[in-house]
């Protein structure tokens, strides 16, 4: 088994800051993710890595950024935090070579802005 | 434009029941669709997958039911059980590693 460690589990910054999210997988998976999950929309894709140094924009990437340096961590900034922003930010890892299979996902970040 | 649509927002059935958790989708090159299920202040964790080769899959007390010419599936779990009061989450792909989630279905069983 693994594990996804997900640092911090709380993030409380101010209107403007910049932010960053951590990850760490022990899977050695090859794919990361990061998903933003707010109360009753589910989870939105941010960003997505197929392998170390590869970066790819899922459909809410627009105010963040990410980083994949190595195989087992992924970065995600938000460049400038939105006052009274509240979510859940996701990171998950899947073994897929050719495409998503089964998400292993952390415990989350849980944002607040104030 | 919500490409995975799911229904109803909230479920609630009593212990014993069987309940009815429905999915559908616009883009008809997704081929893989995951159920997620989460319980509160736990993060989502697979819990049955179908791909279009075939109309059914069933897990136990779970199972997938798919139609793929009206772009709609469903999950079925008999017997319901407290146990399993969480969040449903349909998702789908498309061969790629992008997997779209819905909105969610907030599942209650009453003991």
């Amino acid at each position: 088994g693994g594990i996804i460690t997900q640092t911090p589990k709380f993030l409380i910054g101010q209107e403007g800051q910049k932010l960053t999210l951590k990850c760490q997988q022990n899977f050695n998976h090859d794919t990361m993710y990061w998903y933003r999950q707010d109360s009753g929309k589910g989870l939105r894709l941010i960003y997505y890595s197929i392998t170390e140094n590869d970066l790819q924009k899922g459909d809410l990437s627009e105010g963040y950024d990410a980083s994949r340096e190595k195989k087992s961590s992924f970065s995600l900034t938000v460049t400038s935090a939105q006052k009274n922003e509240m979510a859940v930010f996701l990171c998950a890892s899947s073994i897929g070579t050719f495409s998503a299979e089964t998400l292993y996902f952390g415990s989350g970040t849980r944002l607040t802005v104030l | 434009q919500q490409q995975v649509r799911q229904s109803p927002q909230s479920l609630t059935v009593w212990e014993g029941e069987t309940a009815i958790l429905n999915c559908s989708y616009e883009d008809s090159t997704f081929d893989y669709f995951p159920w997620y299920w989460q319980f509160p202040r736990e993060s989502p964790a697979l819990l049955i997958a179908i791909r279009p080769v075939s109309n059914k899959k069933e897990d136990g007390r779970f199972t997938i039911f798919f139609n793929k010419r009206e772009k709609k599936l469903s999950l079925h779990i008999t017997d319901s059980q407290p146990g399993d009061s969480a969040t449903y989450f349909c998702a789908a792909s498309s061969g790629s590693w992008q997997l779209i989630f819905g909105s969610g279905t907030q599942l209650t069983v009453m003991p």
